[in-house]
Order: structure tokens, then sequence, then C-alpha cells
């Protein structure tokens, strides 16, 4: 079965870091883009970052640029999100997803994110 | 950025009903439109793909078209099961951004 399970989540206190990680099973891990979504209360879905095969590409949205860092660990069928000096407006549900992309890239063809895991929850509060 | 915004933002249906939802970009996107449900307490399920294609299991009542700036998710026969917010997703560029949602509610 195709499953992707976050971990990591927590109550931080503004300024502070956490790290988030999915463990992917039920596929060849190292052969897809995976991506970073998440929720906050109340409000709709908003793309965060994604990762190349690889590893060698990453995309952010503007608003987590130099505060996220995406990394894999393909031997371990891992994906991860570093977020250092996290913010009150970073509080929200954070998903892991699988992207469909082109055989030449997401940057060439998007077709979205086919699989996801249930969220891990992370709240920004002093 | 390019941004996404979904009309209506909510919507009041009933069982067997035909409904559209519109999605409009900021700049052409051509077909890289992406369609999701999400139901209270799962995770989002994608629907469509490059505007009009259906993911398998996707019942054939949903359907999506349009190109450029202008999509429409239709669901031909509303069922008990389809009630639920639906997103928009362009993947023409990075970030991908989603529309604002719309929630699909039982009249």
């Amino acid at each position: 079965e195709v499953q992707l399970v976050e971990s990591g989540g927590g109550l931080v206190q503004p300024g502070g870091s956490l790290r988030l990680s999915c463990a992917a099973s039920g596929f060849t891990f190292s052969s897809y883009w995976m991506s970073w979504v998440r929720q906050a209360p109340g409000k709709g879905l908003e793309w965060v970052a994604n990762i190349k095969q690889d590893g060698s590409e990453n995309y952010y949205v503007d608003s987590v640029k130099g505060r996220f860092t995406i990394s894999r660990d393909n031997a371990k069928n891992s994906l991860n999100l570093q977020m250092n000096n996290l913010r009150v407006e970073d509080t929200a549900v954070y998903y892991c997803a699988r992207d469909r992309c082109s055989n030449y890239g997401c940057s060439y063809f998007y077709y979205g994110m086919g699989v996801w895991g249930q969220g891990t929850t992370v709240t920004v509060s002093s | 950025d390019i941004q996404m915004t979904q009309s209506p933002s909510s919507l009041s249906a009933s069982v067997g009903d035909r409904v559209t939802i519109t999605c409009r970009a900021t700049q052409s996107i051509s077909s890289h439109l992406n369609w999701y449900q999400r139901k209270p307490g799962k995770a989002p399920r994608l629907l469509i793909y490059a505007a009009s294609s259906l993911m398998d299991g996707v019942p054939s009542r949903f359907s999506g078209s349009g190109s450029g700036t202008e999509f429409t998710l239709t669901i031909s026969s509303l069922q008990p099961e389809d009630f639920a917010t639906y997103y928009c997703q362009q993947g023409y560029r990075s970030p991908y951004t989603f529309g604002q949602g719309t929630e699909l509610e039982i009249k």
C-alpha cells in the first residue's frame, strides 16, 4: 500500500525551529518529486516546497524562502522539512505529498499531487 | 506568483443537481490546472489534472474544462459523497498556487 506518514509537529515559540519528517512506503520513493503543503486554521491549501528525485533541485513559496529547507534521504525513504525562525502565521497542518510530473520534470508539466499523508500539526505560539 | 481565484466560495446544492465551479488565473497557464476534493478530516484527493484528465477511480460525473485563464469543474449529478471543498491548483509555474476553495454544501 502506498503510504506517507508525517511526524515532528508540535508547539513551538515564535522564532523557534522544528523539523518535520515524512516516511514513505509502498512505492519507489527515489523516483518521485515530493512536496510539502500546508493548511492554516480556517484557510485553504498552500503549496510550500518541493524537491527533485535526487535532491538537486528544490523550490519554495516566497513566504518560507530562507527559513525552511526541504531535503530527502532516499536510502531511508524519508522527506524532511527543516523550519527555522518560525512565525505565528506558519501555524498549520503540514502535509507531505507525492508529485506527479512529466518525464522531463515538474518544470515541464506538473500534474498535481496524487498521494498525500494525513498531516502533522505545527502550532507557533508564545 | 500566479494567483488563482475560485467562484463561488460556497455553494448549496441538492443531490442530483448539476454543479459548476470556476477557477481563474491571473495569467495564462495553458492547461496546467489541477482539481482536488477535500473532505473534513481527510487528505485532499486529486480528481482532475491537466485541466480535463480524470484520475483513475474518479467517477465520470466529474469533468474539467478550460485553458488559458479560465477553467471549470463540473459535477453532472451530485451524489451525497460529493459534498466537500474543492480546490483548483495551477501547475504552470512554481509556486504551485491553489485557489481559495469552494465549499459545496447540501441544500
